[in-house]
């Protein structure tokens, strides 16, 4: 079936950097764009970034535009956030998500904590 | 970027009762060349992930019950659960994927009465 996967969050001080993966299986992964989500504590959802299927187009929310990067490594189904410049506002779970274009299947999303 | 307003925050009712939820675009998310409302509705439970209950604005997902149902068009929208079981306590929201970025509504909040 299809599962996502994420991993990689933890606890990071202000400015540091950290890089969340996710991998996909029961789907061909280069054929979805796929997104990252994120949820502060009690809060909504809030959109970050997509990656087109074949990663050459990104588009990333203004919140975090210029301190993140996304990418994808279809050799190993994964779908990457790489996250610089951390502030304590980042702190929330993040979900991947496909695109289908609606998001279809989410993982269970990994907790990121920015505190000193 | 498309703004997306749900209405109410939260709402309590009774079970068996119906339950509905209001989502507001500000602009319109019917794209004239399909015809169809690139809008979406979620449901999500303490402590899980979202789940997808609608999209195209009214066609459910596979597997999700018929008490719920989505309706409207161009920058209306409503989810409606027909008759509230238990189960159905969550927040939902609804979010456009007509542009990106993907916005989504701020949750609407269902509870038992």
């Amino acid at each position: 079936q299809v599962q996502l996967v994420e991993s990689g969050g933890g606890v990071v001080q202000p400015g540091r950097s950290l890089r969340l993966s996710c991998v996909v299986s029961g789907f061909t992964f280069s054929t979805y764009a796929m997104h990252w989500v994120r949820q502060a504590p009690g809060k909504g959802l809030e959109w970050v970034a997509v990656i087109s299927y074949d990663g050459s187009n990104k588009y990333y929310a203004d919140s975090v535009k210029g301190r993140f990067t996304i990418s994808r490594d279809s050799s190993r189904n994964t779908l990457y956030l790489q996250l610089n410049s951390l502030r304590p506002e980042d702190t929330a779970m993040y979900y991947c998500a496909r695109d289908f274009p609606w998001f279809d299947t989410w993982g269970q999303g990994t907790l990121v904590t920015v505190s000193s | 970027d498309i703004v997306m307003t749900q209405s109410p925050d939260s709402l309590a009712v009774s079970l068996g009762e119906r339950a509905t939820i209001n989502c507001k675009s500000s602009q319109s998310v019917l794209y004239s060349s399909d015809n169809n409302n690139y809008l979406a509705w979620y449901q999500q439970k303490p402590g899980q992930p979202p789940k997808l209950l609608i999209y195209w604005a009214s066609t459910r997902e596979s597997g999700v019950p018929d008490r719920f149902s989505g309706s409207g068009s161009g920058t209306d929208f409503t989810l409606t659960i027909s008759s509230l079981q238990a189960e159905d306590v969550a927040v939902y929201y609804c979010q456009q994927y007509y542009t990106t970025p993907r916005t989504f509504g701020q949750g609407t909040k269902v509870e038992i009465k």
